[in-house]
């Protein structure tokens, strides 16, 4: 059974630092693997998907790297601002469902 | 125009009522899930229907059924509540069973006294 896990479990950083959230996934038949952005008392807002063929992808100040055979992903998050403060979670397609880490609560201080 | 939506956003309610959650997707997923988020934020799997069939059934008690009208609907009635089932509860779709971009909506966050 595919295991997903998200280390730290919480990260602060100052505004403007560069930072790497990471994701690591036990089985690498994976169809793709995807990283949300929860706010509290909020939905799951999809950030980037990348399919298991590509290594990565971008969105603005964000982008997201596969490595597969090592059952990693990373969420690197540029310039950091206030705003980015958040659990981020990624979650990896295999099997017939997706299987979610336990998230890293991003605070950026001002 | 919401992708995925769910009603109600919340419910407070006491301990063995029945309550209904429901869910619509217009984005013409084939897939439609259901999800629990405890307090320690993990989202765990409870169900799945595909094209109306149930295709993920996770141990769940059974006093929490789900129901597929019609693949862009999911709804989720829960019997005898408990004060364990106090959660906030997820509805997503995908395209096609466990593959694509997952779609979620806002959530429902369940209070039972």
């Amino acid at each position: 059974k595919q295991e997903v896990t998200q280390i730290p479990a919480a990260l602060s950083v100052p505004e403007g630092e560069n930072l790497v959230l990471n994701c690591s996934f036990t089985d690498s038949a994976i169809y793709n693997l995807q990283w949300f952005r929860q706010d509290p008392g909020k939905g799951l807002t999809s950030l980037l998907l990348i399919q298991s063929s590509q290594r990565e992808q971008t969105s603005g100040r964000l982008n997201a790297s596969l490595d597969k055979s090592s059952g990693r992903s990373t969420l690197y998050i540029a310039a950091s601002q206030p705003g980015d403060s958040a659990t981020y979670l990624c979650a990896a397609s295999s099997g017939n469902q997706f299987y979610f880490g336990t998230g890293t609560s991003l605070t950026v201080i001002p | 125009d919401t992708a995925v939506s769910q009603t109600p956003k919340y419910l407070v309610t006491q301990m063995g009522n029945d309550k209904s959650i429901k869910c619509e997707q217009n984005l013409g997923h084939d897939t439609m899930y259901w999800y629990k988020q405890d307090s320690k934020k993990f989202l765990k799997i409870m169900f799945s229907y595909n094209n109306k069939e149930l295709i993920i059934n996770e141990t769940v008690p059974n006093r929490f059924s789900p129901k597929s009208p019609d693949k862009a609907h999911l709804n989720l009635h829960i019997n005898s509540l408990e004060l364990g089932d106090s959660a906030v509860y997820f509805c997503a779709s995908s395209q096609r069973q466990g593959i694509g971009e997952l779609f979620f909506g806002e959530g429902s966050r369940l209070t039972v006294l």
